[in-house]
């Protein structure tokens, strides 16, 4: 059974440049969510993707974007890159949404740095 | 403003001792609540989740709520130097515009 998985793995960018992270979740799952995670701190939530449409998303500025493929991939878009967009930002799986959505799955992580 | 509180730790215990991690929550309409472990460079890896008050336990490790109190912890039995990581508590406030709110975890660390 496959897990979650991120692409790529390390990436470095240069500020002002545009960054493009992929995930395909876990076989079975339907919905993806993405974190950003600074060091030293809890994961923060970005955005959640079900049914190729964005759900549900947190305090983050209209630079970051994402998309959710029929496959029920998803890829995180960030424009404009800041030197404070350097985290490990991570991809998350589940199965619904909702109130009582069961738990999310966690990929191993991309960790982008902005120079 | 919707958050999760944790004691940022560290928390030092000696193997084989019970190590207490809590957490609380300030949206009390919240429904389902998640503890993860992270080791450090890794990602949050999910350890138990809990719905309804009480306990629940999974081997090594029994999660309690109180949605009264707006509280969730979670106990490790028999702590392992393996246990050293960082604890994540998640809650689930889908009502309130994000889906799962994170607390800031708190660093376990079990001395041999």
């Amino acid at each position: 059974d496959a897990g979650v998985t991120q692409s790529p793995t390390h990436l470095i960018k240069t500020r002002g440049q545009q960054v493009t992270l992929r995930c395909s979740p876990k076989s079975g799952h339907d919905t993806v969510s993405w974190y950003q995670q600074a060091l030293g701190q809890g994961p923060q939530f970005i955005f959640q993707y079900y049914e190729e449409e964005e759900r549900q998303r947190g305090n983050f500025p209209d630079r970051f974007s994402g998309h959710q493929f029929p496959n029920y991939s998803s890829e995180l878009n960030v424009n404009a890159l800041l030197l404070g967009d350097s985290a490990l930002y991570l991809c998350a799986s589940s199965l619904g949404t909702g109130q009582f959505t069961y738990a999310q799955y966690f990929g191993p992580g991309t960790r982008l740095t902005v120079t | 403003q919707k958050e999760v509180e944790q004691n940022s730790g560290p928390l030092s215990v000696p193997e084989g001792a019970i190590a207490s991690l809590n957490c609380t929550y300030s949206d009390r309409g919240s429904q389902s609540f998640f503890w993860y472990r992270q080791y450090s460079g890794k990602s949050p890896e999910l350890i138990m989740f809990i719905y309804s008050n009480g306990d629940k336990e999974d081997g090594r490790f029994t999660a309690q709520l109180n949605k009264a109190s707006q509280y969730v912890s979670l106990l490790i039995r028999d702590s392992q130097p393996s246990d050293s990581a960082t604890y994540l508590c998640a809650v689930n406030m889908y009502n309130y515009g994000q889906n799962f709110v994170f607390g800031p975890g708190t660093r376990l660390s079990v001395l041999p």
